[in-house]
Formats: structure tokens, sequence, C-alpha cells
């Protein structure tokens, strides 16, 4: 167990729908990541905040958003949802601003029906 | 040409044998190094970290890191059926962006 809580474990949609996930970072990491990994892209880094600011931007599409709150926790949104989107969604905490290890939750199966 | 390039095998060895997985990158501000093990779509698990050059043994693992040559590597000895999964390299920069670029993963098969 790292430590790092994703909810839900899983979550099944509709198309056009928009759904919120949600990550508690280990306790005292202040930088939270966010990837998506689907079967044919591999793990993709999507954004990454540190202590409530983003700090990095990755893949993400216009039609995703993430923020992390002053308790660290973070949420990453995901609206108007197309069947392409269905993945693995990671989130990983890091004590670290940048670079280094990161630590991952066990993920959020979405499936886009 | 990826910033990252591992092959993703598979890669099938019997119980016992070193196993040895490889990644080379482009990126020479890179400084740090990971390798990570995921079973079957659960949460990647952090199994080595190095920062910069050199080696560093935890166990039954261990890695290695050539600046020079923008080549790391993960060593396994003693290979056990528990150890199949797919291995994910992983590096960032210190300075910049702070993206952490991942490989693609190899999937390692040991055989009893």
């Amino acid at each position: 167990d790292s430590g790092v809580t994703q909810t839900p474990k899983h979550l099944i949609t509709a198309t056009g729908q928009r759904v919120t996930l949600r990550c508690s970072p280990r306790s005292g990491d202040l930088s939270v990541y966010w990837y998506q990994q689907s079967l044919d892209q591999g793990l993709q880094f999507l954004i990454q905040y540190y202590n409530g600011e983003e700090r990095a931007k990755g893949n993400i599409l216009e039609r995703f958003s993430a923020q992390q709150f002053p308790d660290l926790h973070s949420e990453l949104n995901l609206s108007s949802l197309e069947l392409g989107d269905s993945a693995l969604y990671f989130c990983a905490s890091s004590p670290r601003g940048g670079g280094g290890e990161q630590f991952f939750g066990p993920g959020t199966r979405l499936t886009v029906l | 040409q990826k910033e990252v390039e591992q092959d993703p095998g598979p890669l099938s060895v019997p119980e016992g044998a070193i196993v040895s997985l490889n990644c080379t990158y482009s990126n020479s501000a890179f400084q740090y190094f990971m390798w990570y093990r995921q079973y079957s779509r659960k949460g990647p698990e952090l199994l080595m970290y190095t920062y910069s050059s050199g080696n560093k043994e935890d166990g039954r693992f261990t890695a290695q890191v050539d600046k020079s040559s923008k080549y790391i590597s993960l060593f396994i000895r003693d290979s056990q059926p528990s150890d199949s999964a797919t291995y994910l390299c992983a590096m960032s920069a210190g300075t910049g962006g702070f993206k952490t670029i991942f490989g693609a993963g190899t999937r390692l098969f040991v055989k009893a």
C-alpha cells in the first residue's frame, strides 16, 4: 500500500457526461500528479500540482481540468466524455516539487459507453 | 524519436534466471531515474530510484545509470514467478518542466 488513495475505483458513464476523480496523497507529500493509461498509449502524464499550484502540464485535453485543495487532496474533472477517454487514471504523490520518485494510487477505471 | 525507448517484450525467462531490462533516452537533462513494477493494470509500484549516474542495489534488484550512453538498466537476480509483471522505466529532469516521462513498459514472464 503506497498510502495514496483514489476514489472511485470504477466509474461507468455515458458519452457527453462529466465525472470527477479524487485523489488523496501520502501524508506529508505536497505534489500530486495525474496520469492516464490506456491499452494502446501507455502511461501518459496529464498534470502536476505542488502545494496547491499547477507546476507542470502534459498532454491534458482542454475538456479535462484539475485542482489541488488546501488539504492537498486533488480532483481531476473530465467533461464532454468521449469513448476514447475510457482508461485507467492514476494519481501519484511525491514530497518534491519536481523530479524524483512518485508513489502511485490504485487508480480509477473509467468506462465511457 | 521518443524521449524514452523501452522494448515492450514480452520477455520470458525460467525461474532463477537473471533478468536484464533496459531503457534508452535522448534528453541529457534527465537527472532522476526510476523503475516501477506494475501488475495487471494495478498502480505502478516504485522499485528503484537513482539520482544522476551510478549503481544502486536493493535485495535482488540492481539499477544502473550510464548518463554518457543515455542508458539505464534494471537487473533482477534469482527471478521468481511473482516477478512476472510489466516493468516501467521513468525519468525526469531536476529543473524546468518537471515532467516525468515513462517508457512503454516491458512485460516479463518468469516460468516456474
